[in-house]
Formats: C-alpha cells, sequence, structure tokens
C-alpha cells in the first residue's frame, strides 16, 4: 500500500528543545516536501527536495533544517523551536516525471511549542 | 517574491449551482506554472491542471473549465453544475518554471477556499 507516513502525529513541546518530525515514503518518489498549514494563512512551502542529496528552499524556511540522505526519508528538523512555529505540519511526496501530478500527503503532524 | 491570492475563503452553493474560485497572482518571474489542487476531507491534494504561462487557452475537463488571463494575473477555476462530492478547499498554486525542462520544485500556495454544495 502507497503510504506517507509521518511521526510524531502530535507533539507539545517547549520553546528551544530541539525536534524532528520524520516522513517516510515507500513510492519510489523523488520529490518530497514540507508544507505548514495555518487557518487563514493557507499551504506555506517550508522545503522541499528534488531528490536524494538535493534540497532547497520554499517560501517559509527559517528556523528549519531539513536533510535527504535516502530517497524514502525527508526529516524536518527544528534546532529552537518558537511559538511561532505552531502549526499543521504536512509532508508530501510526488514523482518528477508524468502527468500525474497529484501530491501524496502524510497524515499530519500538529505542533504546539510552549 | 511570488505570491498568489485566493480572496473567497468560504462559498457555499446549492447542487447543481456554478461556482467560480477566484485566484489572483504575482511573480516577476517570465515563466512559470500554475496550479490547482483540490483537498478533501481525507487530506490529501488532489492536481487537478497545471497551466504554462506562455498558454493562455483557456482548458474545460468535464465539469470543470479554467480561464487563465496573464493581463490581469488571474487563473479562475469554474465548476458547472456543482455536486456534494465537490466540497472540499481547493487551491491555487505558482511555481517558477526554471530551465527547459518541466518539472518544478517550489510551489507557493493561495490561502484556499472552501466550497460547500448543499444538497
Amino acid at each position: 500500500e502507497a503510504q506517507v507516513t509521518q511521526n510524531p502525529r502530535y507533539l507539545i513541546t517547549v520553546t528551544g528543545k530541539k525536534l524532528t518530525v520524520t516522513c517516510s515514503q515507500n513510492m519510489n518518489h523523488e520529490y518530497m516536501s514540507w508544507y505548514r498549514q495555518d487557518p487563514g494563512l493557507g499551504l506555506r512551502q517550508i522545503y522541499y527536495s528534488m531528490n536524494v542529496e538535493v534540497t532547497d528552499k520554499g517560501d517559509v524556511p527559517e528556523g528549519y533544517k531539513v536533510s535527504r540522505k535516502e530517497k524514502r526519508n525527508f526529516p524536518l528538523i527544528l534546532e529552537s523551536p518558537s511559538p511561532n512555529q505552531t502549526s499543521l505540519y504536512f509532508c508530501a511526496t510526488r514523482p518528477l516525471a508524468g502527468i500525474g501530478e497529484t501530491q501524496y500527503f502524510g497524515p499530519g503532524t500538529r505542533l504546539l511549542v510552549l | 517574491a511570488q505570491k498568489v491570492t485566493q480572496a473567497q475563503t468560504e462559498i457555499s452553493v446549492v447542487e447543481k449551482e456554478d461556482v467560480t474560485l477566484d485566484c489572483v497572482y504575482e511573480t516577476r518571474d517570465t515563466t512559470y506554472y500554475l496550479f490547482w489542487y483540490k483537498q478533501p476531507p481525507s487530506g490529501e491534494l488532489v492536481f487537478l491542471i497545471r497551466r504554462n504561462s506562455f498558454d493562455e487557452q483557456n482548458e474545460i475537463s468535464g465539469r470543470y473549465s479554467w480561464n487563465f488571463q496573464k493581463s490581469t494575473s488571474s487563473f479562475n477555476f469554474t465548476i458547472t453544475a456543482s455536486q456534494v462530492v465537490d466540497s472540499a478547499v481547493y487551491f491555487c498554486a505558482l511555481s517558477p518554471r526554471k530551465g527547459g525542462g518541466t518539472s518544478y520544485g517550489k510551489l507557493t500556495f493561495g490561502q484556499g477556499t472552501i466550497l460547500t454544495v448543499h444538497p
């Protein structure tokens, strides 16, 4: 079964405590991306990766880091979380080629930073 | 910096009504892609259409149609004879087109329009 998994699904943390949200896909997709979704602001892209070892900034990369050492994994790292990073985070994947451009989303990670 | 604006936060219609979702964009890139996605309650982002900046032909796909007007930087989406299954959040998005290929990476989304179709 095609899957995008994210962990954890829910997280409450405190300001400054480093955390990692993992994303893993089993579809062999080249492209992976992280988004945050906030009421009234819609979806905003944080970082994306076109393939292993190839990452680039989206519209709101400040305060986040990513890495793509393997094709299937694309973790999102918050080195020093702050309350304005409280949000719903989605990881997404899609193949680079072809016209089937649906992005497959993970279930989301709801993060609260106190 | 690029920007996408979907001024309609929520739209409510009755089944079989036509509905148009507005999208206005800003970009300094000379070549770019425009998209529409549908996000049903299940959460995935379903691709609906991609349009090249140099192709201003309107497109129709079943009950869906798109009107791209470069002069007004708009890319509007119309659903004809709406159905309850059309209820979802709809996102317009923009991506710069780099190089000669068709691939793209960075996506800027609008705020989304929540469409509710009542029976």
